[in-house]
Formats: C-alpha cells, sequence, structure tokens
C-alpha cells in the first residue's frame, strides 16, 4: 500500500459527460501528480500541484482540469467526455515538488462508452 | 526535454534465468532515472533509482540497474527470476535540476514462464 487513496476505483460513463476523480496523497505530502495510462500513448503526464498551487502542465486537455484543496487532496475533473478518454488516471505524491519520492495510487479506470 | 526508450515491448524468460530489461534516455542535462513496476489491476510501485554517486543501484525484490552516462542507459536486471516476477517494468528520466515532472517509457512486459 503506497498510502496514495484514489476513488472511484472504477468508472463507467458516456460520452459528453463530465466525472470528477479524487485523489488523497500520503500523509504529509505536499505534491500531487495525475497521469493518465492508455494503451496508445502510454503513461503521459497532465499536471502537477504542490501545496495547492499549479506547477507544472502536461499533455491535458482543455477539458480537463484539477485543483487541489488545503487538505492537499486533489480533483481531476474530466468534461465532454471522448470514447478516447478511456484510461486509467493514476496520481502520485512526494514530500517536496521535486519527483525522487513519487508513489503512485492504484488508479481510477475510466471507461466511456 | 527528456525521453526515453524501452527497446523490449515483451520478455519472456524462464524461471530461474536471469533477466535484463533495456532502457535508454535522451537528456540535454544531468538526470534522475528511475524503475517502476506495475502488476495486474495495481499501481505503480518504485523499484528503484539513481540520483548521484554509485551507477549500480540496488533496489527491491533483487533487483538492479547499472547508469551509464556515455550509453545513456540505465538497465535492468535481475539474476533470477521468479514467476511472481510477471509484471510490467517502467523506466522513468526527469532533469535533477528544478521541478519536472518524470517522463516514462512504454513500458516492457516481463513474462515468467515455469
Amino acid at each position: 500500500d503506497s498510502g496514495v487513496t484514489q476513488t472511484p476505483k472504477h468508472l463507467i460513463t458516456a460520452t459528453g459527460q463530465r466525472v470528477t476523480l479524487r485523489c488523497s496523497p500520503r500523509s504529509g505530502d505536499l505534491s500531487v501528480y495525475w497521469y493518465q495510462q492508455s494503451l496508445d500513448q502510454g503513461l503521459q503526464f497532465l499536471i502537477q500541484y504542490y501545496n495547492g498551487e499549479e506547477r507544472a502542465k502536461g499533455n491535458i486537455l482543455e477539458r480537463f482540469s484539477a485543483q487541489q484543496f488545503p487538505d492537499l487532496h486533489s480533483e481531476l475533473n474530466l468534461s465532454s467526455l471522448e470514447l478516447g478518454d478511456s484510461a486509467l488516471y493514476f496520481c502520485a505524491s512526494s514530500p517536496r515538488e521535486g519527483n525522487t519520492e513519487a508513489f503512485f495510487g492504484q488508479g481510477t479506470r475510466l471507461t466511456v462508452v | 526535454a527528456q525521453s526515453v526508450t524501452q527497446l523490449d515491448s515483451q520478455v519472456p524468460v524462464f524461471e530461474e534465468a536471469p533477466v535484463e530489461l533495456r532502457c535508454n534516455y535522451s537528456s540535454s542535462v544531468s538526470v534522475y532515472l528511475f524503475w517502476y513496476v506495475q502488476y495486474p489491476n495495481q499501481g505503480l510501485q518504485l523499484l528503484l533509482k539513481y540520483l548521484s554517486g554509485s551507477t549500480l543501484v540496488k533496489g527491491i525484490n533483487g533487483f538492479e540497474a547499472e547508469f551509464n552516462k556515455s550509453q545513456t542507459s540505465f538497465h535492468l536486471r535481475k539474476p533470477s527470476v521468479h514467476i511472481s516476477d510477471t509484471a510490467e517494468y517502467f523506466c522513468a528520466v526527469t532533469r535533477n535540476s528544478g521541478n519536472t515532472p518524470l517522463v516514462f517509457g512504454k513500458g516492457t512486459r516481463l513474462s515468467v514462464i515455469a
């Protein structure tokens, strides 16, 4: 158990809908990272937050947004969902801004039908 | 920007045989290197990392990796694999200054055959 909790574990939704994925980092970790894992693209970095502030942005679509709350949990919002958004979404956390100790959650499997 | 190439998408190997999973990286600056393992239906678990110092890094579950700067490689090895090592293995890189996200390779599927 990495200590990073993601909910829900599985999510099935229809095209055009909006979903929210939740991540609780390890106790004391200030950084949260979101990654998307798909068969064709592999593991792609989406976005990073550190202590409530956005720190880095990767290949995140405009339809996607994220935030980190004062209690340090983070949410990834995916809207106007398309079939191609079906993927595993991982959250990782680390104590500091850097990546030298990133711990991953078990992921949320999103299926868009 | 950094990039990672994992040269083999699938590696089948018999139980108790040695294995090497290959990883090459590209970067114009100094880097940190990582190997993660993903078991079926689970998240990624850190196997080992190279930050500085000795180029031979030992990790969990009997794995080790060697950082070779001249060949820009960070190959993962295990002298004797077990059935339980069957998983997907990911090599990752990040620059060692500033805060940049991990860049992952496409992964290597290790299948250990009894």
